[in-house]
């Protein structure tokens, strides 16, 4: 079945420097989501891309969407302490009921 | 506007019992959706509402496990009998049909012993 896989698993780094998580469907996805859970708290939805090879930004984020549709990625620049919790991806696939969603990035700022 | 709400926040039972799940849409929002996260593990999609009615359910593990919405509004995740390997968060999470945006309610966390 279709599967989206989502690396690394976890992320320690010191504040200010840059972190990225990567997404990897093994179909075509239609848009992908991207979502933010904070300890403790439930997945809060941050961005989605449709087209090919598309970029969005917001503030230090930057999302990307694969030529092929079938990957993305995101980028957050000089990180903060606030940037503390678990990144998601969600991939739609033909089905548009359903959401793929990968196993998520904890990511850990160190101040 | 209120979000979306679940109830129990917590529930621990042990292996042979039953437990329901309740979670309350955003007022409004037709599409209905469960997911259950392990520990460690993908939000896996266990099945979504249109209004009263299923659109797909491919996600739900096996027959123990019964979701309702009965006039479009609240729906209920029931697990009888409850297994060990059934424990995990169940989130809900609802929209708008034509809207991308989800939003997710704050889980419920069950525990099977």
């Amino acid at each position: 079945g279709q599967q989206v896989m989502q690396i690394p698993q976890y992320q320690h780094v010191q504040e200010g420097e840059d972190f990225t998580t990567y997404c990897n469907s093994s179909t075509t996805l239609s848009n992908i989501q991207w979502y933010k859970q904070r300890p403790g708290g439930h997945p809060v939805f941050l961005i989605q891309l449709v087209k090919s090879g598309e970029v969005k930004k917001q503030k230090r984020l930057t999302f990307q969407f694969g030529e092929a549709k079938k990957n993305s990625s995101l980028h957050i620049t000089a990180t903060q302490t606030t940037d503390v919790g678990t990144y998601f991806c969600a991939g739609r696939g033909h089905n548009f009921n359903k959401f793929y969603f990968g196993s998520g990035t904890k990511l850990n700022v160190k101040p | 506007e209120a979000g979306v709400t679940q109830f129990p926040s917590h529930s621990v039972i042990e292996k042979g019992q039953t437990v329901t799940l309740r979670c309350d849409p955003i007022s409004g929002h037709d599409n209905l959706y469960w997911y259950r996260r392990v520990m460690g593990k993908e939000i896996k999609f266990l099945l979504h509402f249109v209004k009263e009615s299923k659109q797909d359910e491919s996600g739900m593990p096996n027959n123990r496990f019964l979701a309702e919405r009965t006039g479009g509004t609240y729906s209920t995740l029931k697990v009888q009998p409850a297994e060990l390997e059934d424990s995990g968060v169940y989130f809900c999470a609802s929209k708008t049909s034509g809207a991308d945006t989800q939003y997710f309610g704050p889980g419920t966390r069950l525990t099977v012993l």
